[in-house]
């Protein structure tokens, strides 16, 4: 089955900086990748997500880049707020129906203000 | 707007006990999955179902079943409870496959 790391595991970024998360996954039938954000005792919400036909997509300050020969994708979140303070969880799946998302282990996200 | 409801937010088990999750969904959504979260391992796949009455193994089912008798309900059973099995509790919904999970609030279970 699918198998995704996700790191680093914890990033600590001065407000105004960028922050980057990487995850690797190991299915190369994999096409589907979102992105969750976590707030502390709240629920995980999508955020963006992205298919392998498409190299990279942006949604105002964040980003999503895919490459699938090395089977790795990458958030990238631009000018952090202190409301960007969160956990992240990257996934990754085969897309079709009756398929399920495979989850990396989470980036704990401070951005000190 | 709650759209997807776990019934409890803290529960309480003993050891051996029986214990029901339960998560209803108001989307009409096919697809139902009970995930757990442990820190450092990210959300781990336990059960999904795509229809009612069906069940699909996922990444951890050792010690747990489920159960889909309505589609909107989607029930996680400890059959034993123990406490490696202590840990936040995750249920989710979509419309098909794997795009826009919707989450729920999280189940967190103590067993003692």
């Amino acid at each position: 089955g699918e198998n995704v790391e996700q790191h680093p595991s914890t990033l600590s970024v001065q407000e105004g900086d960028s922050a980057v998360i990487k995850c690797t996954y190991s299915d190369s039938a994999s096409n589907y990748f979102p992105w969750y954000k976590q707030e502390l005792g709240k629920r995980p919400q999508l955020i963006i997500d992205i298919r392998s036909n498409v190299g990279e997509k942006k949604d105002q300050r964040i980003a999503v880049t895919l490459n699938k020969t090395a089977k790795h994708f990458s958030l990238h979140i631009t000018e952090t707020q202190p409301e960007d303070s969160a956990v992240y969880f990257c996934a990754a799946s085969r897309g079709a129906a009756g398929n399920k998302l495979t989850f990396g282990g989470g980036t704990r996200v401070l951005v000190k203000p | 707007d709650v759209k997807v409801t776990q019934s409890s937010r803290y529960l309480v088990k003993r050891t051996g006990e029986k214990v029901f999750l339960e998560c209803v969904q108001d989307m009409d959504h096919e697809n139902m999955f009970w995930y757990r979260q442990d820190p450092g391992l990210g959300l781990r796949l336990i059960y999904f179902s795509y229809d009612v009455k069906m069940k699909e193994k996922g990444d951890i089912p050792e010690g747990y079943s489920v159960s889909r008798e309505k589609k909107e309900r989607f029930s996680l059973i400890l059959e034993s409870a123990s406490t490696n099995q202590t840990s936040m509790y995750l249920c989710a919904s979509s419309f098909g496959g794997p795009y826009g999970y919707t989450f729920g609030s999280g189940t967190r279970l103590t067993i003692v």
